[in-house]
């Protein structure tokens, strides 16, 4: 079982739509969880740490189910520029700290 | 600019050469973080240091690959013997230790192709 697995998408959406990428990860004991973006041969950037209490940053919420596993990235109101590769990523250890995990990416396709 | 630079960003080698990555972390993150990436994967993990101290190592990293940070500042990753394997984007990020969340911030990455 893979230890971050999402959705590859692509998922191609008109401008203006509402747009959801879910991700499970097998590590229960991971204590850090968050969405990144990469845009084609560039540096995954962060987009949001995903809080216990899920959190929301302008037209981004972040949710996380620990007893599922699961985390979800939900973007209102696309914009073209929000076309990208997102990234779930967790830490390997037990506390907050260590490497990353990330899954493979979600490509997202926003048409005008 | 204050951001995780990385130098070269574009290296062409031929099989069996050796070659050599630098990393500058953030000013102020006292740790640095090594990854790789191909072709449609996340990034892959290689190593980590916190100030000059290397605290883990992948097993991904081979003897062939060796990662230093002798002052606690900036990092190098060498590859000896490079394979056509090795093509990949190789990345560093930094962060704060202490901090609750972790937060890595990467560099522009050093994208390496072995003919």
């Amino acid at each position: 079982r893979k230890e971050v697995e999402q959705d590859p998408g692509p998922f191609n959406v008109p401008e203006g739509a509402t747009v959801a990428f879910n991700c499970t990860y097998s590590n229960s004991a991971s204590q850090s969880f968050f969405w990144y973006r990469q845009d084609c041969r560039k540096e995954p950037k962060l987009l949001m740490s995903v809080y216990s209490s899920g959190n929301e940053d302008g037209r981004f919420t972040a949710q996380l189910n620990r007893a599922s596993q699961y985390i979800s990235l939900l973007i209102r109101d696309s914009k073209l520029s929000d076309s990208a590769t997102y990234l779930c990523v967790v830490n390997d250890y037990g506390g907050s700290q260590g490497n990353l995990i990330f899954g493979k990416g979600t490509k997202l396709s926003v048409k005008p | 600019d204050t951001g995780v630079s990385q130098n070269p960003r574009h290296k062409i080698t031929k099989r069996g050469q050796n070659v050599t990555f630098r990393c500058d972390p953030i000013s102020e993150h006292n740790r640095l973080y090594w990854y790789r990436q191909t072709l449609g994967q996340g990034p892959e993990f290689l190593t980590y240091f916190q100030n000059e101290a290397q605290l883990e190592k992948s097993r991904l990293l081979s003897d062939r690959f060796s990662a230093e940070r002798p002052k606690g500042s900036f990092s190098t990753l060498e590859i000896q013997r490079t394979e056509q394997g090795d093509s990949a984007m190789y990345l560093c990020a930094s962060s704060l230790a202490g901090q609750v969340y972790n937060e890595q911030f990467f560099g522009p990455g050093t994208r390496l192709t072995v003919l």
